[in-house]
Protein backbone atom coordinates (compact mmCIF):
# COMPACT_ATOMS: atom_id res chain seq x y z
CA UNK A 1 0.00 0.00 0.00
CA UNK A 2 0.73 3.66 -0.23
CA UNK A 3 2.75 5.23 2.80
CA UNK A 4 4.65 7.94 3.98
CA UNK A 5 7.90 8.01 6.02
CA UNK A 6 9.21 11.13 7.62
CA UNK A 7 11.90 12.17 10.19
CA UNK A 8 9.59 12.52 13.37
CA UNK A 9 11.22 15.17 15.34
CA UNK A 10 11.21 17.43 17.00
CA UNK A 11 13.53 19.61 15.79
CA UNK A 12 14.90 22.43 17.31
CA UNK A 13 17.15 25.16 15.22
CA UNK A 14 18.29 28.46 16.12
CA UNK A 15 17.23 31.50 13.34
CA UNK A 16 18.51 31.63 10.19
CA UNK A 17 20.17 27.78 10.39
CA UNK A 18 19.51 25.59 7.18
CA UNK A 19 16.65 23.16 7.80
CA UNK A 20 16.03 19.70 6.00
CA UNK A 21 12.84 17.51 7.40
CA UNK A 22 13.41 14.03 5.36
CA UNK A 23 10.69 12.43 3.41
CA UNK A 24 10.33 9.31 1.61
CA UNK A 25 7.32 7.43 0.31
CA UNK A 26 6.29 3.67 -1.13
CA UNK A 27 3.44 3.88 -3.68
CA UNK A 28 2.06 2.78 -6.65
CA UNK A 29 1.95 4.65 -9.71
CA UNK A 30 2.55 7.72 -9.91
CA UNK A 31 1.73 9.72 -7.01
CA UNK A 32 1.25 13.75 -5.76
CA UNK A 33 3.73 14.63 -2.98
CA UNK A 34 2.41 17.33 -0.64
CA UNK A 35 4.15 19.48 2.37
CA UNK A 36 1.65 20.81 4.77
CA UNK A 37 2.34 23.09 7.55
CA UNK A 38 0.31 23.46 10.54
CA UNK A 39 1.15 26.61 12.91
CA UNK A 40 -0.44 25.98 16.66
CA UNK A 41 -4.17 25.90 17.05
CA UNK A 42 -4.56 26.22 13.17
CA UNK A 43 -5.35 23.89 10.53
CA UNK A 44 -3.52 22.42 7.76
CA UNK A 45 -2.28 24.81 4.71
CA UNK A 46 -1.14 23.84 1.57
CA UNK A 47 3.01 24.51 1.89
CA UNK A 48 4.19 23.30 -1.70
CA UNK A 49 3.69 20.60 -4.29
CA UNK A 50 5.04 18.52 -7.10
CA UNK A 51 2.80 16.22 -9.21
CA UNK A 52 5.73 14.63 -11.47
CA UNK A 53 9.20 13.00 -11.00
CA UNK A 54 11.84 16.26 -10.88
CA UNK A 55 9.30 18.79 -10.38
CA UNK A 56 10.32 21.13 -7.61
CA UNK A 57 7.46 22.83 -5.21
CA UNK A 58 8.58 25.65 -3.38
CA UNK A 59 6.85 28.72 -1.86
CA UNK A 60 7.85 30.77 1.28
CA UNK A 61 11.59 29.85 1.12
CA UNK A 62 10.63 26.28 1.34
CA UNK A 63 11.73 24.00 -1.50
CA UNK A 64 11.10 20.16 -2.11
CA UNK A 65 12.34 18.06 -5.17
CA UNK A 66 10.16 15.24 -6.27
CA UNK A 67 12.89 12.08 -6.60
CA UNK A 68 11.72 9.14 -8.10
CA UNK A 69 14.60 7.69 -7.96
CA UNK A 70 14.64 7.59 -4.14
CA UNK A 71 11.79 8.00 -3.43
CA UNK A 72 11.66 11.23 -1.73
CA UNK A 73 10.50 14.45 -0.99
CA UNK A 74 12.52 16.25 1.57
CA UNK A 75 11.77 19.91 2.64
CA UNK A 76 14.52 22.54 3.00
CA UNK A 77 14.85 26.06 3.78
CA UNK A 78 18.41 28.25 3.86
CA UNK A 79 17.53 30.58 6.54
CA UNK A 80 14.55 29.56 9.02
CA UNK A 81 12.90 32.11 10.68
CA UNK A 82 10.91 32.10 14.40
CA UNK A 83 8.09 32.20 12.46
CA UNK A 84 8.26 29.12 10.77
CA UNK A 85 8.16 27.07 14.35
CA UNK A 86 5.08 24.47 13.25
CA UNK A 87 4.37 20.59 12.72
CA UNK A 88 4.80 19.82 9.05
CA UNK A 89 3.29 17.18 7.38
CA UNK A 90 4.30 15.13 4.43
CA UNK A 91 1.52 13.46 2.30
CA UNK A 92 1.01 11.70 -0.82
CA UNK A 93 -2.21 10.89 -3.01
CA UNK A 94 -2.22 8.63 -6.15
CA UNK A 95 -3.25 10.38 -9.27
CA UNK A 96 -6.62 8.84 -10.35
CA UNK A 97 -6.49 6.58 -7.60
CA UNK A 98 -8.23 7.01 -3.87
CA UNK A 99 -8.67 10.46 -3.23
CA UNK A 100 -7.39 9.53 0.63
CA UNK A 101 -4.54 11.75 1.44
CA UNK A 102 -1.93 9.52 3.05
CA UNK A 103 0.31 11.68 5.80
CA UNK A 104 3.64 10.87 7.40
CA UNK A 105 3.27 11.43 11.31
CA UNK A 106 4.36 15.11 11.06
CA UNK A 107 7.98 16.62 12.30
CA UNK A 108 7.36 19.37 14.69
CA UNK A 109 9.99 22.36 14.05
CA UNK A 110 11.03 24.73 16.80
CA UNK A 111 13.12 27.35 15.88
CA UNK A 112 14.42 29.74 18.58
CA UNK A 113 15.55 33.54 18.40
CA UNK B 1 -8.66 32.59 -3.10
CA UNK B 2 -8.50 28.91 -1.44
CA UNK B 3 -10.21 29.64 0.97
CA UNK B 4 -12.45 26.84 2.99
CA UNK B 5 -14.24 28.39 6.47
CA UNK B 6 -15.39 26.47 9.67
CA UNK B 7 -18.02 27.28 12.72
CA UNK B 8 -17.45 27.31 15.32
CA UNK B 9 -14.30 27.71 16.04
CA UNK B 10 -14.09 25.78 19.36
CA UNK B 11 -17.48 23.40 20.73
CA UNK B 12 -17.33 22.23 24.12
CA UNK B 13 -20.33 19.66 24.37
CA UNK B 14 -21.70 17.25 26.85
CA UNK B 15 -22.30 13.48 26.27
CA UNK B 16 -26.16 14.14 25.25
CA UNK B 17 -26.58 17.55 22.91
CA UNK B 18 -26.49 17.46 19.62
CA UNK B 19 -24.29 20.14 17.87
CA UNK B 20 -23.15 20.73 13.98
CA UNK B 21 -19.94 21.83 12.33
CA UNK B 22 -20.44 23.60 9.31
CA UNK B 23 -17.72 23.96 6.50
CA UNK B 24 -18.01 26.36 3.17
CA UNK B 25 -16.06 26.72 0.58
CA UNK B 26 -16.72 29.50 -2.81
CA UNK B 27 -13.96 28.17 -5.00
CA UNK B 28 -16.11 25.71 -7.10
CA UNK B 29 -14.70 22.69 -5.78
CA UNK B 30 -17.07 19.74 -6.20
CA UNK B 31 -15.36 17.09 -3.65
CA UNK B 32 -15.61 17.96 0.17
CA UNK B 33 -14.25 15.99 2.78
CA UNK B 34 -14.25 15.69 6.75
CA UNK B 35 -10.93 14.92 8.74
CA UNK B 36 -10.47 13.89 12.52
CA UNK B 37 -7.00 15.06 14.26
CA UNK B 38 -5.99 13.73 17.41
CA UNK B 39 -3.02 15.86 19.32
CA UNK B 40 0.17 15.23 17.60
CA UNK B 41 -1.08 12.98 14.91
CA UNK B 42 -1.64 13.14 11.49
CA UNK B 43 -5.85 13.96 10.24
CA UNK B 44 -7.63 11.15 9.65
CA UNK B 45 -10.16 10.64 7.37
CA UNK B 46 -13.75 10.59 7.95
CA UNK B 47 -16.10 11.12 5.12
CA UNK B 48 -15.44 12.29 1.59
CA UNK B 49 -18.32 13.75 -0.84
CA UNK B 50 -18.30 14.12 -4.51
CA UNK B 51 -21.36 16.15 -6.43
CA UNK B 52 -23.21 16.58 -2.82
CA UNK B 53 -23.12 12.77 -2.63
CA UNK B 54 -21.30 10.69 0.05
CA UNK B 55 -18.55 8.35 -1.44
CA UNK B 56 -16.48 7.35 1.55
CA UNK B 57 -17.29 6.53 4.67
CA UNK B 58 -14.27 5.43 6.81
CA UNK B 59 -16.24 3.11 9.10
CA UNK B 60 -16.95 6.37 11.42
CA UNK B 61 -19.75 5.69 14.12
CA UNK B 62 -23.13 6.35 13.18
CA UNK B 63 -23.40 9.52 16.07
CA UNK B 64 -21.32 11.69 13.29
CA UNK B 65 -23.36 12.28 10.76
CA UNK B 66 -22.83 14.17 7.39
CA UNK B 67 -24.58 15.91 5.43
CA UNK B 68 -24.03 18.24 2.44
CA UNK B 69 -26.93 20.43 1.27
CA UNK B 70 -25.25 22.46 -1.49
CA UNK B 71 -21.77 22.54 -3.95
CA UNK B 72 -20.21 24.80 -1.14
CA UNK B 73 -21.56 23.05 2.03
CA UNK B 74 -20.74 21.01 4.45
CA UNK B 75 -22.01 19.84 7.54
CA UNK B 76 -21.43 17.21 10.62
CA UNK B 77 -24.02 16.76 12.47
CA UNK B 78 -23.10 15.66 16.51
CA UNK B 79 -24.99 13.44 18.82
CA UNK B 80 -24.23 11.29 21.92
CA UNK B 81 -20.73 11.69 21.76
CA UNK B 82 -17.65 10.54 24.05
CA UNK B 83 -14.80 11.92 25.45
CA UNK B 84 -12.68 10.27 23.20
CA UNK B 85 -14.54 12.12 19.98
CA UNK B 86 -13.08 15.43 21.37
CA UNK B 87 -10.22 16.40 18.59
CA UNK B 88 -9.70 19.10 16.06
CA UNK B 89 -12.27 18.54 13.20
CA UNK B 90 -11.15 19.51 9.91
CA UNK B 91 -13.00 20.04 6.86
CA UNK B 92 -10.80 19.98 3.39
CA UNK B 93 -12.00 20.77 -0.18
CA UNK B 94 -10.48 19.91 -4.13
CA UNK B 95 -11.61 20.60 -7.29
CA UNK B 96 -12.85 17.06 -7.98
CA UNK B 97 -12.52 13.55 -5.94
CA UNK B 98 -9.69 12.31 -7.12
CA UNK B 99 -7.39 15.10 -8.41
CA UNK B 100 -4.66 15.84 -6.09
CA UNK B 101 -4.95 19.14 -3.99
CA UNK B 102 -7.37 19.06 -0.89
CA UNK B 103 -7.26 22.80 0.76
CA UNK B 104 -8.26 22.66 4.27
CA UNK B 105 -10.05 24.52 6.79
CA UNK B 106 -8.81 25.97 10.11
CA UNK B 107 -10.71 23.62 11.96
CA UNK B 108 -12.60 23.08 14.87
CA UNK B 109 -11.55 21.87 18.40
CA UNK B 110 -14.49 20.21 19.58
CA UNK B 111 -14.31 18.99 23.29
CA UNK B 112 -17.11 16.49 24.85
CA UNK B 113 -17.50 16.65 28.66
Amino acid sequence: GNSVTQMEGPVTLSEEAFLTINCTYTATGYPSLFWYVQYPGEGLQLLLKATKADDKGSNKGFEATYRKETTSFHLEKGSVQVSDSAVYFCALTRQGGSEKLVFGKGTKLTVNP
Amino acid sequence: DTEVTQTPKHLVMGMTNKKSLKCEQHMGHRAMYWYKQKAKKPPELMFVYSYEKLSINESVPSRFSPECPNSSLLNLHLHALQPEDSALYLCASSLLRGTDTQYFGPGTRLTVL
